[in-house]
């Protein structure tokens, strides 16, 4: 069965500079969920799109932008990159009213600003 | 106060053994619960979601107990392969729509 995507598995940066992840969720998902793990961390949830609106946000940096497009993928920009900034980026999909609905996540983007 | 709150461990047990992990949760206005594994740099999976009447899925048995903001899980016949942290994730409002809340998981270790 298909699942979620992310594109680049591994991004290395260097201070100041920006980033750009992709996720292309699961087939007729509708809604996406950005998550920050950092080392040792739980995952904190950053922001979610529902039908390409955003539904709801959570502890993203004004730095940080996202938006979901026409066929569902999703990007997250990140501009001016900080050292704390490194960790695992994890992007989820779910289907909105599915009975107890799940969220299944991509192998996430491991990002490490030098 | 995290919203969702898990003892860290490490639990290390050995092969056979059972093991329960607790978490308790603060928005008593949640409405859909579950426990997700993760192993080291792999993204969370989910392992079950958890009900009120309580269930179970092999080894495996979820309870919860919504009058004290309680959910718990019980493994049994530990194998190495279980060896993992366990998240205990509560949906962070009052619907089973929007984003999911993550305890800080509870990392097991299985040994020989």
């Amino acid at each position: 069965a298909a699942g979620v995507i992310q594109s680049p598995r591994h991004l290395i940066k260097e201070k100041r500079e920006t980033a750009t992840l992709k996720c292309y969720p699961i087939p007729r998902h509708d809604t996406v969920y950005w998550y920050q793990q950092g080392p040792g961390q739980d995952p904190q949830f950053l922001i979610s799109f529902y039908e390409k609106m955003q539904s709801d946000k959570g502890s993203i940096p004004d730095r940080f932008s996202a938006q979901q497009f026409s066929d569902y993928h999703s990007e997250l920009n990140m501009s001016s990159l900080e050292l704390g900034d490194s960790a695992l980026y994890f992007c989820a999909s779910s289907r909105i009213g599915a009975t107890n609905e799940k969220l299944f996540f991509g192998s996430g983007t491991q990002l490490s600003v030098l | 106060r995290k919203e969702v709150e898990q003892d860290p461990g490490p639990f290390n047990v050995p092969e056979g053994a059972t093991v329960a992990f607790n978490c308790t949760y603060s928005n008593s206005a949640s409405q859909s619960f579950f426990w997700y594994r993760q192993d080291c740099r792999k993204e969370p999976k989910l392992l079950m979601s958890v009900y009120s009447s309580g269930n179970e899925d092999g080894r495996f048995t979820a309870q919860l107990n919504r009058a004290s903001q309680y959910i718990s899980l019980l493994i049994r016949d530990s194998k190495l392969s279980d060896s993992a942290t366990y998240l205990c994730v509560v949906n962070g409002g009052s619907s089973n729509t929007g984003k999911l809340i993550f305890g800080q998981g509870t990392t097991l270790q299985v040994k020989p």
